[in-house]
């Protein structure tokens, strides 16, 4: 099927080797982050969201990291597998109710076995 | 299913013709987004449906693109006259509420093809 982000910038990692991926947002007023996994013909995929009243929040395998003073947002992924292979993308939130995200470009991520 | 349903998953026509694309998001879910997704591209927002409210469309591109929600729930996006930019995957995605901590919850899109 089609693939999404042909031109992205992409990240390849070891299987089993830690993965890093870096998002720069945009709006110093979100407060709300979120990290999408997009795999090849299917639609974004929630994996993780942090507050801005926090630094890092962990999940199963993957840490988000969020450094407002540079307005930057990581995702890590311990222990990389081949089917974490996609593209990855943030999306930004602003407070007071509003529905309208902004949403990064994305990286893909490779696995290499 | 539980998820976010479209269809058709794919489409593809020729130059001036209509096309409705359909999405039934989850069951409660009051908000309802359509998306474009064109390579390299980041979501483009086109409308947001939330329970009975007038839906946000400012960001649909043109008169040729309408979107209806009927009973609150299944949404259709209507492309008339389509043309060769208008090419992309389209997206749905629902959540439970607005704002923060709502996660939008996505489809699988449908990849639009004009020739």
């Amino acid at each position: 099927g089609e693939s999404v982000g042909l031109h992205l910038p992409t990240l390849s990692v070891q299987e089993g080797d830690n993965s890093i991926i870096n998002c720069a947002y945009s709006n110093s007023a979100s407060d709300y982050f979120i990290w999408y996994k997009q795999e090849s013909g299917k639609g974004p995929q929630f994996i993780i969201d942090i507050r801005s009243n926090m630094d890092k929040r962990q999940g199963q395998r993957v840490t988000v990291l969020l450094n407002k003073t540079v307005k930057h947002l990581s995702l890590q992924i311990a222990a990389t597998q081949p089917g974490d292979s996609a593209v990855y993308f943030c999306a930004e939130n602003k407070n007071s109710g509003t529905y309208k995200y902004i949403f990064g470009t994305g990286t893909r991520l490779k696995v290499l076995a | 299913g539980a998820g976010v349903s479209q269809s058709p998953s794919n489409k593809v026509t020729e130059k001036g013709k209509d096309v409705e694309l359909r999405c039934d998001p989850i069951s409660g879910h009051t908000a309802l987004y359509w998306y474009r997704q064109s390579l390299g591209q980041g979501l483009e927002f086109l409308i947001y449906f939330q329970g009975n409210s007038a839906p946000d469309k400012s960001g649909l591109p043109s008169d040729r693109f309408s979107a209806e929600r009927t009973g609150g729930s299944v949404s259709t996006l209507t492309i008339q006259r389509t043309q060769q930019e208008d090419s992309a995957v389209y997206l749905c995605a629902s959540s439970f509420g607005q704002g923060r901590n709502q996660p939008q919850h996505f489809g699988d899109g449908t990849r639009l093809s004009i020739l």
